[in-house]
């Protein structure tokens, strides 16, 4: 069964350092998503991507963050210069179809900020 | 604004008793909802759907959810709870007509005694 995959399961920076956290999609969907889930809280929306752009954001989703899709296969989250409060897991999340908005997850990255 | 509200962090239940996992929502107009569930260091997966159809969803493992109007709720369930349904449960809101982002709940973690 297809699935989202997700690169690395666990990264560990320094604050201050960029970061890049990689998903592949499923290959045939068309809308993208990025979730995160800080320790002992919900699961927050950050951003969804469509037709090479963003369709919405979130307020977390500051001038710190992008996204990208630089080769047709993976979806980038790019955090530019790491916080503490960074600290969280980040899930990537792809759908075919708007309509019933059926996302599938990936397994997740927890971002280690020190 | 949405929001979901999900009632107990933590549910835990005897193997064969019936599992109840609550969810109200909050949604202008009307929402797709879903139950999305969680096995330890693994991504969120779709257990069921609620897209405006039959009220009463069947989803996988045996799982089931009734949409009830007047009480925005999404409420969660099955008869007989298995020691494999252990896990994080995740009610969450999508607004027809919007991005597909989705507002997810906090959690129910479900504990099954043997």
């Amino acid at each position: 069964e297809p699935e989202v995959t997700q690169t690395p399961s666990h990264q560990v920076t320094q604050m201050g350092q960029e970061v890049i956290l990689r998903c592949v999609p499923i290959s045939n969907h068309l809308y993208f998503y990025w979730y995160r889930q800080i320790l002992g809280q919900k699961v927050e929306f950050l951003v969804s991507f469509y037709n090479n752009e963003i369709s919405e954001k979130s307020e977390i989703f500051d001038d710190q963050f992008s996204v990208e899709r630089p080769d047709g296969s993976n979806f980038t989250l790019k955090i530019r210069s790491t916080k503490l409060e960074d600290s969280a897991m980040y899930f990537c999340a792809s759908s075919y179809d708007r309509g019933t908005n059926i996302q599938y997850f990936g397994a997740g990255t927890r971002l280690s900020v020190l | 604004a949405q929001s979901v509200t999900q009632l107990g962090s933590h549910v835990s239940v005897s193997e064969g008793a019936l599992v109840l996992l609550r969810c109200n929502y909050s949604s202008s107009v009307p929402p797709y909802l879903f139950w999305y569930v969680q096995y330890p260091n693994q991504g969120l997966q779709l257990l069921l759907k609620y897209t405006s159809a039959a009220t009463l969803v069947k989803g996988i493992n045996g799982f089931e959810a009734e949409f009830k109007k007047s009480e925005t709720s999404f409420h969660l369930t099955k008869p007989s709870a298995h020691m494999s349904d252990a896990a994080e449960y995740f009610c969450a809101v999508s607004e027809t007509g919007s991005q597909g982002n989705l507002i997810f709940g906090k959690g129910t973690k479900l504990s099954v005694k043997p």
